[in-house]
């Protein structure tokens, strides 16, 4: 069973601070997603990575994929009122077992002005 | 461009009635995939479906749930006989690449 582990599972700040969280497995996975998830609504897509070791940037926010494909990491700059919300990550085995995406259980994220 | 989308939002049910969900993928989105999220847990993988077949069904309980995708019209998952360990949130998401899902809104079923 694969599975992902997300740190911190809460996290309140100031606007304006920076801010890493984590996602991490034993298992190698094919690619992992960064969904955010606000409160009686669906995740919406951040990023996909799939290249191990690759780093994207949308923003404010910074992921990173482990070199090993069993990790993944994101920071945000500067962090806002509007970034609160939880973030997922998601990751993607194409060597079989379930089709589904294996999601950790997420950080809450809070942005204090 | 419209999303995926799911109705109901909300939807309540007594003990031992059908709950049916139903969901309409992005357009070009020929994956069909159900999550379940319960309180305080993560998203659980039920199914995938494409048109007209279940391709994976490995996170669905064995009885009272089942899915479909048909030819015509939105994918549905039906639960029968419904418990109150049923009430979810259940999402509904599509894809064009396996691994790119997008999600809906999702349903919110409360077992009354």
């Amino acid at each position: 069973t694969q599975l992902l582990e997300q740190s911190p599972q809460f996290l309140s700040i100031q606007e304006g601070e920076n801010l890493t969280v984590y996602c991490n497995s034993s298992s190698v996975f094919s690619s992992l997603q960064w969904y955010r998830q606000e409160p009686g609504e669906g995740p919406v897509l951040l990023v996909t990575v799939v290249t191990g070791g690759e780093v994207k940037k949308l923003k404010r926010l910074t992921f990173q994929f482990g070199d090993a494909r069993k990790d993944s990491s994101l920071h945000i700059t500067a962090a806002q009122p509007g970034d609160t919300g939880l973030y997922l990550c998601a990751g993607f085995n194409s060597g079989g077992g379930a089709d589904g995406l294996t999601f950790g259980k997420g950080t809450h994220l809070i942005i204090q002005p | 461009n419209a999303g995926v989308m799911q109705n109901p939002r909300h939807l309540v049910r007594r003990r031992g009635q059908e709950a049916r969900l139903r969901c309409s993928p992005m357009k070009g989105h020929s994956h069909v995939y159900w999550y379940r999220q319960l309180p305080e847990e993560g998203l659980k993988f039920m199914v995938y479906l494409q048109k007209e077949n279940i391709i994976d069904e490995s996170g669905m309980p064995k009885e009272r749930f089942s899915a479909e995708f048909p030819k015509e019209g939105p994918s549905i998952l039906r639960i029968q006989q419904v418990v109150r360990g049923d009430s979810a949130a259940y999402f509904c998401a599509s894809s064009s690449l396996l691994y790119e899902q997008y999600f809906g809104p999702g349903t919110r079923l409360t077992v009354t």
